[in-house]
């Protein structure tokens, strides 16, 4: 099946911890995003990356971290400069450079501290 | 600033009838819009997606409109079922060196029995 893998579904950290959350997508996409959704907010764009060896900042940075090792895989690590990380995180793929250029997202992880 | 507005924020339907979310942008260079459909605690799924020349897409029961003059769009979901209930999300794409998203906050629509 093709698609976009988040995992895990759950995740919970403590304070002052670093967690990692992993995306896997095996569409051939050039384009990855992580974003991160809050009640009552729309998406936000945490990072993305258009290319292997190459992301870029995106509108909520602090405080995270990502790579881009391998076309397919796209990590995400909350470390624990990021004051409020209790959030839901999605990660999505896109062929970048096409007009109707459509994002698949995956199924999210709920990343809670305690 | 890039922004985009969808109302009503929720909305409770019965089970059969029509309702119609509504999206408001102010998005430029526009690229394109597309409507997503989101389970609770799951990904987003789209829906549709219209360009610039586009003021019509159907899919099944949702039908999206686009009028780009005065940057609204609206989805229109016919006969409703308790599947429907979920959260929409209309999200407008931008070129600025790369593709970028604006997501809206969505409308969460219940449908009840």
């Amino acid at each position: 099946d093709g698609g976009i893998t988040q995992s895990p579904k759950y995740l919970f950290r403590k304070e002052g911890q670093n967690v990692t959350l992993s995306c896997e997508q095996n569409l051939n996409h050039d384009a990855m995003y992580w974003y991160r959704q809050d009640p009552g907010q729309g998406l936000r764009l945490i990072y993305y990356s258009q290319i292997v060896n190459d992301f870029q900042k995106g509108d909520i940075a602090e405080g995270y971290s990502v790579s881009r090792e391998k076309k397919e895989s796209f990590p995400l690590t909350v470390t624990s400069a990021q004051k409020n990380p209790t959030a839901f995180y999605l990660c999505a793929s896109s062929i970048v450079a096409r007009l109707n250029t459509e994002a698949f997202f995956g199924q999210g992880t709920r990343l809670t501290v305690v | 600033k890039n922004q985009v507005e969808q109302s009503p924020q929720s909305l409770i339907i019965l089970e059969g009838k029509n309702c119609t979310l509504q999206c408001n942008y102010t998005v430029s260079p526009f690229s394109n819009l597309r409507w997503y459909k989101q389970d609770t605690g799951r990904g987003p799924v789209s829906l549709t997606i219209m360009t610039f020349s586009e003021n019509t897409k159907s899919n099944g029961r949702y039908t999206a409109t686009l009028d780009a003059d005065t940057k609204q769009s609206s989805l229109h979901i016919t006969a409703s079922q308790l599947s429907d209930s979920a959260s929409y999300i209309c999200v407008v794409s931008f070129y600025s060196g790369t593709y970028k998203y604006i997501f809206g906050t969505g409308t969460r629509l219940k449908v009840l029995a």
